[in-house]
Order: structure tokens, then C-alpha cells, then sequence
């Protein structure tokens, strides 16, 4: 099993719907993040926790929420999905010392039509 | 100014060439630095952390130039399964988070 796990791979939604991203990690970090990514603008921070208690806006959170559920938890809502939210969104992990770098998921393709 | 700044590329290099890519950054307390790779469509793996001795993986090298805030990258004999996107990415200090760069292609070409 993957060390960080994303569900679900690929989902097309409406423009309205509410839609939740989930991520769940095998790897006991206390950290987790939450980016998207759009063709040449590349990774973007959208809310990140550093541990259960912790939840922080990015750089680009309007839109989103987040819930913590558990240290080895952290899901991504889109409360109500625009076109403009399509893109490739990841989940990555961290220890508290960054210097053994992020572990990524394999990422959500998200499309709102 | 960006905090990691990469040239986006596209580096076209023939199999067996030795490509090097290079990285700037802005914060000078930055303490970690990486190097990613990014196939298509897929999520970034960690291709390497780079020290500030330099150092080797391989037919791979990166290299920390602390006084002109750069990192470099240095591949040897380009191999078709190299093509992908190299991501720089240096630790912010203050906000002891990791950034980014957009990346830099490469195609090798056989």
C-alpha cells in the first residue's frame, strides 16, 4: 500500500456541488498538506496542518476547506466546485524537521464542468 | 521576486548528452534543499536532497552555491526514461514550510 493514499483518483463534478478530496498516510507524520496544480503555474499551497489541532490557510484557500480528522487524516472540501477549481490536486506529508523533504500522494484530477 | 526561481525549459538533449539545470533562490537562512522529479500527470518524487558539500547519486549530481544562492543539477549520460520535470525546492525558514519552483523539462531524445 501506498505510504500516502488519495481518493478518489479522478472525479467530474458539477459547478455547485460540494465535493470532498481525502488523504490518509501510513507514514506517522505529524504534517500534512494540501496543493493544486495548474498547467506552468506549478504547486500551490492551499491549507496546510502541522498537527491535529493546527489547520493553516495557504496561499490560496478561498474556496476550500479542510478537516483534520485524525493525525493520519486531512480532507480537502471544495464547498460549492467552480471550472476554475479544475486541476491536479495532492496531499503530501512531512515530518516536523523538513529536512527529509514532502512524500506526495498520486494526486486527485479534479473536473468541474 | 520568487522565493525559487527555475528556467521552465523545455531542455531537448539527445540520449547519452550531459544536461545541468540550475536553480536560484531568495532567502539566504534557507537550510534544505531538493531536488524533485515530476513525470507527466503524476506526483513529484524526491530525486534527491543536496548538501552543502555536493553530492552524488549515481549519474546524477547536485551542487549548493550558498554565496550566489543557487543549486545545480547535473546529469550524466541522459537516459529516455530521464524525460520528465525537475523541480528545485528550498525550505522556507520562517515559515518552516517547503517552496517549490515550477520546474524545468526535459525531453531526451533518442
Amino acid at each position: 500500500d501506498a505510504d500516502v493514499t488519495q481518493t478518489p483518483r479522478n472525479r467530474i463534478t458539477k459547478t455547485g456541488k460540494r465535493i470532498m478530496l481525502e488523504c490518509s498516510q501510513t507514514k506517522g507524520h505529524d504534517r500534512m498538506y494540501w496543493y493544486r496544480q495548474d498547467p506552468g503555474l506549478g504547486l500551490r499551497l492551499i491549507y496546510y496542518s502541522f498537527d491535529v489541532k493546527d489547520i493553516n490557510k495557504g496561499e490560496i484557500s478561498d474556496g476550500y476547506s479542510v478537516s483534520r480528522q485524525a493525525q493520519a487524516k486531512f480532507s480537502l472540501s471544495l464547498e460549492s466546485a467552480i471550472p476554475n477549481q479544475t486541476a491536479l490536486y495532492f496531499c503530501a506529508t512531512s515530518d516536523s524537521d523538513t529536512r527529509y523533504g514532502y512524500t506526495f500522494g498520486s494526486g486527485t484530477r479534479l473536473t468541474v464542468v | 521576486r520568487k522565493e525559487v526561481e527555475q528556467d521552465p525549459g523545455p531542455f531537448n538533449v539527445p540520449e547519452g548528452a550531459t544536461v545541468a539545470f540550475n536553480c536560484t533562490y531568495s532567502n539566504s537562512a534557507s537550510q534544505s534543499f531538493f531536488w524533485y522529479r515530476q513525470d507527466c500527470r503524476k506526483e513529484p518524487k524526491l530525486l534527491m536532497s543536496v548538501y552543502s558539500s555536493g553530492n552524488e547519486d549515481g549519474r546524477f549530481t547536485a551542487q549548493l552555491n550558498r554565496a550566489s544562492q543557487y543549486i545545480s543539477l547535473l546529469i550524466r549520460d541522459s537516459k529516455l526514461s530521464d524525460s520528465a520535470t525537475y523541480l528545485c525546492v528550498v525550505n522556507n525558514w520562517s515559515t518552516d514550510k517547503l517552496i517549490f519552483g515550477t520546474g524545468t523539462r526535459l525531453q531526451v531524445f533518442p
